[in-house]
């Protein structure tokens, strides 16, 4: 069946740091991939999304590019703030309004 | 703008309670899911509905309900608690998207907070 693996976490950087948290999948067909953000005590949010290969989806600083020839769909942004302390969730989908989910990955920056 | 409204925020039942998690969405959208949420391993599908009177099991419908009598409406009853649900449940849902496939985002509540003792 499908699934999506994240990088394990949690992910600690310093404020302006380069931030990278690998995200692959296994999918049949075309999923479309999707990364979400979880901020404490708050549900999920989308955070930017692709629907094809070689689509990059980009949104506050941070982008992703779907990659089909080697099933990733790594997140990226080039400075990172103390308010991006949050998880981050990688996401395919199946169609019928449902998701797979990667396990999440804890991103904490410090000052 | 509501979105996706759950209710209760928090709770605390005693092995073999029963309770009702209730989840209500104002944009009109087909497809609703339930989701909890446990450390490391991600978010897993319990049950969604494609549209009212429509339902199916996700990845781990055991000891769970629903029902989708209204577009708006999706609520997840836990017939018998146990230890093992204590987690976190979300609810979310999303349209068909512009070509009906459902790969539309989801739009998410702010989940419920439960506790079996």
């Amino acid at each position: 069946g499908n699934s999506v693996t994240q990088m394990e976490g949690p992910v600690t950087l310093s404020e302006e740091a380069f931030l990278t948290i690998n995200c692959t999948y296994t999918a049949t067909g075309y999923p479309s991939l999707f990364w979400y953000v979880q901020y404490p005590g708050e549900g999920l949010q989308l955070l930017l999304k692709a629907t094809k290969a070689d689509d990059k989806g980009s949104n506050k600083g941070f982008e992703a590019t779907y990659r089909k020839e080697t099933t990733s769909f790594h997140l990226e942004k080039g400075s990172v703030q103390v308010s991006d302390s949050a998880v981050y969730f990688c996401a395919l989908t199946e169609g019928g309004g449902k998701l797979i989910f990667g396990q999440g990955t804890e991103l904490s920056v410090k000052p | 703008n509501a979105g996706v409204t759950q209710t209760p925020k928090f709770q605390v039942l005693k092995t073999g309670q029963s309770m009702t998690l209730q989840c209500a969405q104002d944009m009109n959208h087909e497809y609703m899911s339930w989701y909890r949420q446990d450390p490391g391993m991600g978010l897993r599908l319990i049950h969604y509905s494609v549209g009212a009177g429509i339902t199916d099991q996700g990845e781990v419908p055991n000891g769970y309900n629903v029902s989708r009598s209204t577009t708006e409406d999706f609520p997840l009853r836990l017939l018998s608690a146990a230890p093992s649900q204590t987690s976190v449940y979300f609810c979310a849902s999303s349209s068909r998207g512009p070509l009906g496939q459902g790969n539309s985002p989801l739009h998410f509540g702010n989940g419920t907070r439960l506790t079996v003792t």
